[in-house]
């Protein structure tokens, strides 16, 4: 089985702090994704990282998938009040037939 | 393109009763996957249709039951509701399963068990 530990499990800071959250396993993962989810709504996909060391960009959000494939990072600049939510990592392994495996989430509150 | 689809948003029953909660995924989608959510628990796998079968399935018990009909809608039906079912349920379809797998999620369906 595996699993995917995220931290911090709470985070709150000021608008235009920069802030990491993390997502570690044991496990060897295919790909990892990460998701935002707001209060009362689905997640949304925000990326998704296949390759070992793989960096991605999505304006001020930087991914990062670990080389071993093990854990990722999600890494925020300067922060708004509107990247409040849920922030979730989910891996996608063979041995579990590419179900996905969810960590239990970083909420992130930035106050204006 | 019209996004997953849950239908209803809201429901509340009362303990004892069943419920049967429905899936729209994005067309073309044949996988549809279902997930309880609870502030403690996070985002539990319940189980994952494909082209009708069922190929995954998580620890739920047996009164967690779904099914996938032949245009890929999808139905989760839970019996003999208990109070520790109230959580927001979602629904999740993806194009294949494979490692580049990326799952789109309804809104879900907040239920609330009384």
């Amino acid at each position: 089985t595996q699993l995917l530990e995220q931290s911090p499990q709470f985070l709150s800071i000021q608008e235009g702090e920069n802030l990491t959250v993390y997502c570690n396993s044991s496990s060897v993962f295919s790909s990892l994704q990460w998701y935002r989810q707001e209060p009362g709504e689905g997640p949304v996909l925000l990326v998704t990282v296949v390759t070992g060391g793989e960096v991605k960009k999505l304006k001020r959000l930087t991914f990062q998938f670990g080389d071993a494939r093990k854990d990722s990072s999600l890494h925020i600049t300067a922060a708004q009040p509107g990247d409040t939510g849920l922030y979730l990592c989910a891996g996608a392994a063979r041995s579990s037939n590419y179900k996905l495996t969810f960590g239990k989430g970083t909420l992130l509150t930035v106050n204006p | 393109k019209a996004g997953v689809t849950q239908t209803p948003r809201y429901l509340i029953k009362t303990r004892g009763q069943q419920v049967t909660l429905s899936c729209s995924p994005i067309s073309g989608h044949r996988s549809v996957s279902w997930y309880q959510q609870t502030p403690g628990q996070g985002l539990q796998f319940l189980f994952e249709y494909f082209s009708e079968t069922q190929r995954n399935k998580g620890n739920f018990p047996g009164r967690f039951s779904g099914r996938q009909f032949s245009n890929s809608r999808s139905e989760m039906n839970v019996s003999t509701l208990e109070l520790g079912d109230s959580a927001l349920y979602l629904c999740a379809s993806s194009f294949l399963r494979d490692r580049n797998t990326e799952a789109f999620f309804g809104q879900g369906t907040r239920l609330t068990v009384v």
